[in-house]
C-alpha cells in the first residue's frame, strides 16, 4: 500500500460545481498535512495547510479526519481557472520529509 | 524577491555524461529537497538536507549526488549510472525540517540526446 493516495480522476465538473478530494494516509503518525495545486508543466504551489480542526480559504475547505486517515480538499462554485493537478502531501512523523499523493486532475468545463 | 531559483530550465544529457542542476534560495531556509517527477506521476524524493555540510538520502537516491556547502545553495549531479534520467526535476526549501511547508522552485527538465 502507497503511504499517500490520491484518486487521480480526472473529474470532469462544470464551472459552478462543488467538488470534493480525499487523500488516504497510511501512517497514523503523521502530523502535518498539505494540498498543493500544480498546472501542466509548472511546480506544485502550496494552496492550504490541513488542520485539525479544519480550515477554509475563500471557495476551498480542508479538512482532516485522523480516525479514518485522510484529508478532503472542497472546492465550491467551481471556476474554470480551478482546472489542474491537487497534490496532497503528508509529514510521516517526525521524519522531516513530505510524501507525495500522485495528485488528482480536475477539469471544469464551461 | 525571495524565492527559490532552479537553472537551467532545460537541460539535455549525453550518454555517459554527468550533469549538474542547480538549486539556489534566498529565503534564509535550514532544510532543501530534490524531488523528480515523471509524467503523470508525483514527486519522489532523491536527497535532502536539514541544515548545511548534511545530506540523506531520499526514496530514490541511486544514480545521483548532492553537496550543501552553503546554506542557500543544494545543486544536484545526475550521474551516468542514472540510467533513465529524463524527468522533470524539482528542488524546494523549508524553514526547518519541523516547519513545514515546502516552497518549489519552477523546474529543471531534463532529456537525453
Amino acid at each position: 500500500r502507497k503511504e499517500v493516495e490520491q484518486d487521480p480522476g480526472p473529474f470532469n465538473v462544470p464551472e459552478g460545481a462543488t467538488v470534493a478530494f480525499n487523500c488516504t494516509y497510511s501512517n497514523s503518525a503523521s502530523q502535518s498535512f498539505f494540498w498543493y495545486r500544480q498546472d501542466c508543466r509548472k511546480e506544485p504551489k502550496l494552496l492550504m495547510s490541513v488542520y485539525s480542526s479544519g480550515n477554509e480559504d475563500g471557495r476551498f475547505t480542508a479538512q482532516l479526519n485522523r480516525a479514518s486517515q485522510y484529508i478532503s480538499l472542497l472546492i465550491r462554485d467551481s471556476k474554470l481557472s480551478d482546472s489542474a493537478t491537487y497534490l496532497c502531501a503528508v509529514t510521516p512523523s517526525n521524519t522531516g520529509k513530505l510524501i507525495f499523493g500522485q495528485g488528482t486532475t480536475l477539469q471544469v468545463k464551461p | 524577491d525571495g524565492g527559490i531559483t532552479q537553472s537551467p530550465k532545460y537541460l539535455f544529457r549525453k550518454e555517459g555524461q554527468n550533469v549538474t542542476l542547480s538549486c539556489e534560495q534566498n529565503l534564509n531556509h535550514d532544510a532543501m529537497y530534490w524531488y523528480r517527477q515523471d509524467p503523470g506521476q508525483g514527486l519522489r524524493l532523491i536527497y535532502y538536507s536539514q541544515i548545511v555540510n548534511d545530506f540523506q538520502k531520499g526514496d530514490i537516491a541511486e544514480g545521483y549526488s548532492v553537496s550543501r556547502e552553503k546554506k542557500e545553495s543544494f545543486p544536484l549531479t545526475v550521474t551516468s549510472a542514472q540510467k533513465n534520467p529524463t524527468a522533470f526535476y524539482l528542488c524546494a526549501s523549508s524553514e526547518d525540517r519541523f516547519n513545514q511547508p515546502q516552497h518549489f522552485g519552477d523546474g529543471t527538465r531534463l532529456s537525453i540526446l
